[in-house]
């Protein structure tokens, strides 16, 4: 069975710039979350989604956003890239909604310059 | 304000011997747990969880202990070996119909042969 897929693994933008993540989750999960890991602030949660809806939000300002389809693929958007937007930005996902096991996939390193 | 704390920030055994992780909590609604272990820019790998109503959960050489009256969980690994060298994480979510995790900041454990 394969895992949550991430894509791009690595990327590198200039400030100003936006950027789209992708995340495939485990066939038969319907939840997708997203995570922010930075050494200053550890692993911060940015939004979760189950069949296609925003189920909750992190304290994130609205440059980042986020989508899932009706595959349960999700892509998650940062506009006008910030200096401090630099991180490994990681999805999880889960098969059911709450108390619940969510597995990771490898991340996506982003590097703003 | 951490509402997941992991008050060691690393901690070394030796090879074979029991290595004992810890994490406190703030928040009284939490009543999922689950920890990861997580390489240096990879997704976390998870391990283990427990709900709320139990006080023990095992999984080969990984056992879960949750106290909730001291809002305390510990991860307990018997024996320990090198390859269980890496940063562990402690997470929590308030349960309902949510994914979300709120995550400790890490233990680094080091295994020494």
């Amino acid at each position: 069975k394969a895992g949550v897929t991430q894509t791009p693994r690595y990327l590198i933008k200039t400030r100003g710039q936006q950027v789209t993540l992708s995340c495939s989750p485990i066939s038969g999960h319907r939840s997708v979350s997203w995570y922010q890991q930075t050494p200053g602030q550890g692993l911060q949660f940015l939004f979760e989604y189950f069949s296609e809806t925003q189920r909750n939000k992190g304290n994130f300002p609205g440059r980042f956003s986020g989508r899932q389809f009706s595959n349960s693929r999700s892509e998650m958007n940062v506009s006008t890239l910030e200096l401090g937007d630099s991180a490994l930005y990681l999805c999880a996902s889960s098969r059911l909604q709450g108390n619940t096991e969510a597995f990771f996939g490898q991340g996506t390193r982003l590097t703003v310059v | 304000d951490q509402q997941v704390k992991q008050n060691s920030p690393s901690l070394s055994v030796q090879e074979g011997r029991i290595s004992i992780l810890n994490c406190d909590y703030t928040n009284s609604m939490f009543d999922y747990f689950l920890w990861y272990k997580k390489y240096p820019a990879e997704g976390p790998t998870f391990l283990i969880s427990i709900s709320s109503i139990k006080d023990k959960n095992e999984d080969g050489r990984f056992t879960v202990f949750l106290n909730k009256s001291a809002k305390h969980l510990s991860l307990h690994i018997v024996p320990s070996q090198p390859g269980d060298s890496a940063v562990y994480f402690c997470a929590a979510s308030a349960g309902g119909a949510t994914n979300k995790l709120i995550f400790g900041t890490g233990t680094l454990l080091a295994v020494q042969p």
